[in-house]
Protein backbone atom coordinates (compact mmCIF):
# COMPACT_ATOMS: atom_id res chain seq x y z
CA UNK A 1 0.00 0.00 0.00
CA UNK A 2 0.51 3.56 -0.01
CA UNK A 3 1.73 5.84 2.75
CA UNK A 4 0.05 8.98 2.75
CA UNK A 5 1.24 11.98 4.90
CA UNK A 6 -0.96 14.80 5.59
CA UNK A 7 -0.16 18.30 7.20
CA UNK A 8 -1.91 19.81 8.96
CA UNK A 9 -4.18 16.50 10.55
CA UNK A 10 -6.98 19.32 11.67
CA UNK A 11 -7.45 22.93 12.42
CA UNK A 12 -10.20 25.78 13.52
CA UNK A 13 -9.39 28.80 11.18
CA UNK A 14 -11.31 32.28 10.95
CA UNK A 15 -13.85 32.75 8.38
CA UNK A 16 -12.30 35.10 5.58
CA UNK A 17 -8.71 33.60 6.01
CA UNK A 18 -6.87 30.91 3.70
CA UNK A 19 -5.01 27.28 4.70
CA UNK A 20 -3.02 25.37 2.94
CA UNK A 21 -3.11 21.10 3.27
CA UNK A 22 -0.03 19.38 2.25
CA UNK A 23 -0.22 15.84 1.20
CA UNK A 24 3.27 13.59 0.97
CA UNK A 25 3.49 10.51 -0.30
CA UNK A 26 5.97 7.83 0.02
CA UNK A 27 6.79 6.84 -3.63
CA UNK A 28 6.38 8.51 -6.81
CA UNK A 29 3.06 8.21 -8.05
CA UNK A 30 1.50 10.26 -11.39
CA UNK A 31 -1.70 11.31 -9.99
CA UNK A 32 -3.25 12.50 -6.68
CA UNK A 33 -6.66 13.66 -5.98
CA UNK A 34 -8.20 15.73 -3.17
CA UNK A 35 -11.98 14.73 -1.82
CA UNK A 36 -13.71 16.76 0.35
CA UNK A 37 -15.92 14.75 3.26
CA UNK A 38 -18.49 17.21 4.79
CA UNK A 39 -20.12 15.89 8.22
CA UNK A 40 -22.37 12.98 6.79
CA UNK A 41 -21.57 12.77 3.64
CA UNK A 42 -19.51 10.36 1.39
CA UNK A 43 -16.73 11.47 -0.45
CA UNK A 44 -16.43 13.91 -3.31
CA UNK A 45 -13.47 14.33 -5.66
CA UNK A 46 -12.25 18.08 -5.77
CA UNK A 47 -9.59 17.91 -8.37
CA UNK A 48 -7.04 15.84 -9.68
CA UNK A 49 -3.53 17.06 -9.69
CA UNK A 50 -0.93 15.64 -12.22
CA UNK A 51 3.03 16.55 -11.76
CA UNK A 52 3.57 19.53 -14.25
CA UNK A 53 0.32 20.52 -15.41
CA UNK A 54 -3.26 22.53 -14.28
CA UNK A 55 -4.85 20.32 -11.52
CA UNK A 56 -8.69 19.93 -13.44
CA UNK A 57 -11.31 20.59 -11.38
CA UNK A 58 -14.60 18.61 -10.88
CA UNK A 59 -17.79 20.77 -11.50
CA UNK A 60 -18.51 22.85 -8.74
CA UNK A 61 -14.71 23.90 -7.43
CA UNK A 62 -12.75 26.27 -9.03
CA UNK A 63 -9.18 26.99 -9.11
CA UNK A 64 -9.44 30.28 -7.64
CA UNK A 65 -11.21 28.95 -4.39
CA UNK A 66 -9.08 25.69 -4.42
CA UNK A 67 -5.24 26.10 -6.16
CA UNK A 68 -4.04 23.41 -6.02
CA UNK A 69 -0.06 22.60 -6.62
CA UNK A 70 1.94 19.54 -7.99
CA UNK A 71 5.58 19.94 -7.56
CA UNK A 72 6.89 16.64 -7.91
CA UNK A 73 5.65 13.08 -8.13
CA UNK A 74 5.50 12.88 -4.12
CA UNK A 75 3.75 16.29 -2.77
CA UNK A 76 1.10 18.22 -3.66
CA UNK A 77 -1.18 20.83 -1.80
CA UNK A 78 -4.67 21.72 -1.50
CA UNK A 79 -5.29 25.49 -0.09
CA UNK A 80 -9.15 26.29 0.79
CA UNK A 81 -9.26 30.14 0.09
CA UNK A 82 -11.40 32.82 1.30
CA UNK A 83 -12.89 30.09 4.00
CA UNK A 84 -16.65 30.34 5.15
CA UNK A 85 -18.47 27.69 7.36
CA UNK A 86 -19.75 25.84 4.71
CA UNK A 87 -16.12 25.03 3.82
CA UNK A 88 -16.01 22.68 6.96
CA UNK A 89 -15.40 19.34 6.16
CA UNK A 90 -12.94 16.75 6.40
CA UNK A 91 -10.09 16.82 3.14
CA UNK A 92 -8.28 13.90 1.84
CA UNK A 93 -5.51 13.44 -0.38
CA UNK A 94 -5.31 10.08 -2.45
CA UNK A 95 -3.07 8.43 -5.01
CA UNK A 96 -3.91 5.58 -7.32
CA UNK A 97 -1.02 2.78 -7.29
CA UNK A 98 -1.39 0.49 -10.34
CA UNK A 99 -0.53 -2.40 -10.09
CA UNK A 100 -0.77 -4.33 -13.73
CA UNK A 101 -2.97 -3.87 -16.48
CA UNK A 102 -6.20 -1.64 -15.14
CA UNK A 103 -5.97 -3.27 -12.06
CA UNK A 104 -4.84 -0.65 -9.51
CA UNK A 105 -6.00 0.40 -5.65
CA UNK A 106 -6.77 4.11 -4.71
CA UNK A 107 -5.94 4.87 -1.16
CA UNK A 108 -6.07 7.89 1.01
CA UNK A 109 -4.51 9.81 3.65
CA UNK A 110 -5.80 10.14 6.77
CA UNK A 111 -7.31 13.99 6.09
CA UNK A 112 -7.52 16.76 6.91
CA UNK A 113 -10.28 18.25 9.84
CA UNK A 114 -10.89 22.08 8.73
CA UNK A 115 -13.75 23.56 11.10
CA UNK A 116 -14.41 27.85 10.20
CA UNK A 117 -16.19 29.92 12.49
CA UNK B 1 -26.25 11.22 -13.80
CA UNK B 2 -24.41 9.51 -11.50
CA UNK B 3 -25.87 7.51 -8.68
CA UNK B 4 -24.80 4.88 -6.21
CA UNK B 5 -26.85 3.36 -3.65
CA UNK B 6 -26.47 1.18 -0.87
CA UNK B 7 -28.29 0.94 2.49
CA UNK B 8 -27.95 3.61 5.46
CA UNK B 9 -27.48 1.57 8.27
CA UNK B 10 -26.65 -2.11 9.22
CA UNK B 11 -27.37 -4.18 12.46
CA UNK B 12 -25.41 -7.79 12.81
CA UNK B 13 -24.38 -10.09 15.39
CA UNK B 14 -20.94 -10.63 16.28
CA UNK B 15 -19.59 -14.11 14.44
CA UNK B 16 -22.32 -13.92 11.89
CA UNK B 17 -21.91 -13.17 8.34
CA UNK B 18 -23.41 -9.63 6.49
CA UNK B 19 -23.74 -8.65 2.77
CA UNK B 20 -24.15 -5.12 1.89
CA UNK B 21 -25.56 -4.17 -1.44
CA UNK B 22 -24.76 -1.28 -3.50
CA UNK B 23 -26.20 -0.35 -7.08
CA UNK B 24 -24.85 1.85 -9.35
CA UNK B 25 -25.50 3.87 -12.96
CA UNK B 26 -22.91 5.67 -14.09
CA UNK B 27 -21.85 7.25 -17.77
CA UNK B 28 -18.67 4.73 -17.78
CA UNK B 29 -17.38 1.77 -16.01
CA UNK B 30 -13.85 1.04 -14.95
CA UNK B 31 -13.96 -0.72 -11.60
CA UNK B 32 -15.72 -0.63 -8.45
CA UNK B 33 -14.16 -0.15 -4.78
CA UNK B 34 -15.16 -0.92 -1.40
CA UNK B 35 -13.58 0.40 1.22
CA UNK B 36 -13.88 0.69 4.94
CA UNK B 37 -13.78 4.27 6.83
CA UNK B 38 -14.24 3.89 10.67
CA UNK B 39 -15.59 7.23 12.65
CA UNK B 40 -12.97 10.37 12.34
CA UNK B 41 -10.75 7.77 10.15
CA UNK B 42 -9.61 8.13 6.34
CA UNK B 43 -11.13 5.61 4.13
CA UNK B 44 -8.91 1.97 3.88
CA UNK B 45 -9.05 -0.20 0.82
CA UNK B 46 -10.77 -3.23 0.64
CA UNK B 47 -11.30 -4.40 -2.59
CA UNK B 48 -11.22 -3.56 -6.13
CA UNK B 49 -13.90 -5.46 -8.94
CA UNK B 50 -14.10 -4.89 -12.82
CA UNK B 51 -14.52 -8.63 -14.00
CA UNK B 52 -17.89 -10.06 -12.83
CA UNK B 53 -17.66 -12.66 -10.38
CA UNK B 54 -16.91 -13.19 -7.24
CA UNK B 55 -12.93 -11.49 -5.19
CA UNK B 56 -12.46 -13.45 -1.78
CA UNK B 57 -9.95 -11.87 0.85
CA UNK B 58 -10.03 -13.99 3.94
CA UNK B 59 -12.86 -12.55 6.00
CA UNK B 60 -14.17 -10.01 3.16
CA UNK B 61 -15.94 -10.92 -0.13
CA UNK B 62 -17.22 -8.83 -2.89
CA UNK B 63 -18.96 -9.64 -5.99
CA UNK B 64 -19.36 -7.97 -9.18
CA UNK B 65 -22.33 -7.90 -11.52
CA UNK B 66 -21.80 -5.67 -14.93
CA UNK B 67 -25.01 -6.14 -16.44
CA UNK B 68 -26.99 -5.99 -13.36
CA UNK B 69 -25.14 -2.77 -11.87
CA UNK B 70 -24.94 -4.41 -8.56
CA UNK B 71 -22.30 -5.57 -6.38
CA UNK B 72 -22.01 -6.63 -2.51
CA UNK B 73 -19.73 -6.75 0.39
CA UNK B 74 -19.51 -9.91 2.25
CA UNK B 75 -18.84 -10.23 5.46
CA UNK B 76 -17.95 -13.48 7.45
CA UNK B 77 -17.17 -13.93 11.14
CA UNK B 78 -18.00 -10.92 12.51
CA UNK B 79 -15.71 -8.78 14.91
CA UNK B 80 -16.60 -5.93 17.02
CA UNK B 81 -14.25 -3.98 15.14
CA UNK B 82 -15.85 -4.26 11.52
CA UNK B 83 -18.30 -2.00 13.21
CA UNK B 84 -17.62 0.94 10.74
CA UNK B 85 -19.12 2.92 7.64
CA UNK B 86 -18.55 0.99 4.11
CA UNK B 87 -18.62 3.21 1.17
CA UNK B 88 -19.15 1.43 -2.26
CA UNK B 89 -17.27 3.49 -5.52
CA UNK B 90 -17.30 3.17 -9.06
CA UNK B 91 -14.28 4.32 -11.40
CA UNK B 92 -16.21 6.05 -14.04
CA UNK B 93 -13.64 6.62 -17.16
CA UNK B 94 -10.80 4.26 -18.29
CA UNK B 95 -7.24 4.05 -16.25
CA UNK B 96 -6.18 5.82 -13.64
CA UNK B 97 -7.97 9.23 -14.85
CA UNK B 98 -11.28 7.88 -13.69
CA UNK B 99 -13.16 9.57 -11.10
CA UNK B 100 -14.13 7.64 -8.13
CA UNK B 101 -17.91 8.00 -7.64
CA UNK B 102 -19.13 7.24 -3.82
CA UNK B 103 -22.08 6.32 -2.29
CA UNK B 104 -23.14 7.86 1.22
CA UNK B 105 -22.04 4.72 2.91
CA UNK B 106 -23.34 1.94 4.75
CA UNK B 107 -23.15 2.55 8.45
CA UNK B 108 -22.53 -1.01 10.19
CA UNK B 109 -23.41 -1.71 14.10
CA UNK B 110 -21.62 -4.92 15.11
CA UNK B 111 -23.24 -6.34 18.88
CA UNK B 112 -22.39 -8.62 20.84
Amino acid sequence: SAVISQKPSRDICQRGTSLTIQCQVDSQVTMMFWYRQQPGQSLTLIATANQGSEATYESGFVIDKFPISRPNLTFSTLTVSNMSPEDSSIYLCSVVRELWGTYNEQFFGPGTRLTVL
Amino acid sequence: GQNIDQPTEMTATEGAIVQINCTYQTSGFNGLFWYQQHAGEAPTFLSYNVLDGLEEKGRFSSFLSRSKGYSYLLLKELQMKDSASYLCAVRDRGGSQGNLIFGKGTKLSVKP
